[in-house]
C-alpha cells in the first residue's frame, strides 16, 4: 500500500547533539513537509521541498535542515543550535490540488 | 495571512448523539478545505478532502460542509460512538506553495 513511512517513532537527543528523522513516500508525490506538534500549539510547518533538490523555510526553520535528493525522501535533521527540540514532528506529502497524506509521526525527547 | 479557528476546543457526549464540529478560516481564497483524525501519539488520517467548487463531502457517518463565502466548515458526525474519540483538525492550503494552514483541533470524548 501507498504511504508514508516516518522513523524512528521514539528518538532521544543528548544536548549538543545533531539527529536525523527520516521520512520516506511511495505515493510518487511531488512535494513533501514537515510540521511540528507542541500541545495547544497545533501544527506548525518547519520545511517543505515542491521538487527534487529544492526546499524553502517554513515559520519556524531556525536549528533545522533538510536535504532533498530523492523524490521519495525528506529527512530532517535536528540540530544542536534547536534549542527547544521535544515536540512531536510529522512528514506530510501531496500531489496537485489533492489532499494531504501524513506518516505516523516521531517524538523527539531530549535527555 | 491565514488563520483557522475551530470550535468548541473540546466536546464531551454520550455514545448516540449527533455532534456539530466547527472550523472557520479568514481568506475564503481556498482551493480545497481537509477534515483529519488524530488518536492520542499518531500521526494524521484524512477524513474528508471538499474542494472550493463542492459544498459537501460525505463519507460514512461523517459529512463535512464548505462555505466559502463566509469562510466556514461544519463536520457532521452522525450516531457516534466511543471509537470517535479523538482530535479532529481542519485545515487549508496556505498562500502559494506553503503547505497547510491547521486549526488546533477539536478534542473529542464520547463516553459509553
Amino acid at each position: 500500500d501507498g504511504g508514508i513511512t516516518q522513523s524512528p517513532k521514539y528518538l532521544f537527543r543528548k544536548e549538543g547533539q545533531n539527529v536525523t528523522l527520516s521520512c520516506e513516500q511511495n505515493l510518487n508525490h511531488d512535494a513533501m513537509y514537515w510540521y511540528r506538534q507542541d500541545p495547544g500549539q497545533g501544527l506548525r510547518l518547519i520545511y517543505y521541498s515542491q521538487i527534487v533538490n529544492d526546499f524553502q523555510k517554513g515559520d519556524i526553520a531556525e536549528g533545522y535542515s533538510v536535504s532533498r535528493e530523492k523524490k521519495e525522501s525528506f529527512p530532517l535533521t535536528v540540530t544542536s543550535a534547536q534549542k527547544n527540540p521535544t515536540a512531536f514532528y510529522l512528514c506530510a506529502s501531496h500531489l496537485g490540488a489533492y489532499g494531504y497524506t501524513f506518516g505516523s509521526g516521531t517524538r523527539l525527547t531530549v535527555v | 495571512k491565514q488563520e483557522v479557528t475551530q470550535i468548541p476546543a473540546a466536546l464531551s457526549v454520550p455514545e448516540g448523539e449527533n455532534l456539530v464540529l466547527n472550523c472557520s478560516f479568514t481568506d475564503s481564497a481556498i482551493y480545497n478545505l481537509q477534515w483529519f483524525r488524530q488518536d492520542p501519539g499518531k500521526g494524521l488520517t484524512s477524513l474528508l478532502l471538499i474542494q472550493s467548487s463542492q459544498r459537501e463531502q460525505t463519507s460514512g457517518r461523517l459529512n463535512a460542509s464548505l462555505d466559502k463565502s463566509s469562510g466556514r466548515s461544519t463536520l457532521y458526525i452522525a450516531a457516534s460512538q466511543p471509537g470517535d474519540s479523538a482530535t479532529y483538525l481542519c485545515a487549508v492550503p496556505g498562500g502559494g506553495a506553503d503547505g497547510l494552514t491547521f486549526g488546533k483541533g477539536t478534542h473529542l470524548i464520547i463516553q459509553p
